[in-house]
């Protein structure tokens, strides 16, 4: 069974760090490009960041660029964010979404997490 | 940045049908996936690149996407239809994933 399971959410202070798991299961993780897509408590969805197949090119939303970083770990068919310069507007769910098709960017996300929460505040 | 723009909300009785625009700039130039998410749930894909159905998705659900706005239809909709339906794409110009504000469907 195709699964994603996030991991390491919590309570952070404002300007505090937190990282971020994607527990990857049932296909060929270093195949696809990898999401993070974030919504906070009664809003829409958000997208955060992309990361391709490889690792080698990543891209963020305007919100979050030079604050967090995305990553993963093919071997572990893992995927991370790191997240630093918390502030009380990143607080939300974070889902990681994979792409449905190899080696592309602007296909449909075809699986996602359940979602962790992030809270940021003092 | 390119930005898609969904009605908040969307009433329709059960056995009629929805209908949900998604509007943008040539949004026909691009391909269009839409999601529905359940309270307390994650997004599920209903339909992708403009009109395709994944696996397991009614034939109810339909997409179109042609010049400033794309659509999606459900047809004789149910209760269980009840959700928030977001589309999405990906705006190379920026090479940034971009999703609508989501339209909360109500079946009365």
């Amino acid at each position: 069974e195709v699964q994603l399971l996030e991991s390491g959410g919590g309570l952070v202070q404002p300007g505090g760090s937190l990282r971020l798991f994607c527990a990857a299961s049932g296909f060929t993780f270093s195949n696809y490009a990898m999401n993070w897509v974030r919504q906070a408590p009664g809003k829409g969805l958000e997208w955060v960041s992309v990361i391709i197949g490889s690792g080698g090119t990543t891209h963020y939303a305007d919100s979050v660029k030079g604050r967090f970083t995305i990553s993963r770990d093919n071997s572990k068919n893992t995927l991370y964010l790191q997240m630093n310069s918390l502030r009380v507007e990143d607080t939300a769910v974070y889902y990681c979404a994979k792409i449905s098709a190899i080696g592309s960017y602007y296909h449909a996300f075809d699986i996602w997490g359940q979602g962790t929460m992030v809270t940021v505040s003092s | 940045s390119y930005v898609l723009t969904q009605p908040p909300s969307v009433s329709v009785a059960p056995g009629q049908t929805a209908t949900i625009t998604c509007g943008g700039n040539n949004i026909g130039s691009k391909s269009v996936h839409w999601y529905q998410q359940r309270p307390g749930q994650a997004p599920v894909v209903v339909v992708y690149d403009d009109s395709d159905r994944p696996s397991g998705i009614p034939e109810r659900f339909s997409g179109s996407n042609s010049g400033n706005t794309a659509t999606l239809t459900i047809s004789r909709v149910e209760a269980g239809d009840e959700a928030d339906y977001y589309c999405q794409v990906w705006d190379s110009s920026s090479d940034h994933v971009v999703f609508g504000g989501g339209t909360k469907l109500t079946v009365l």
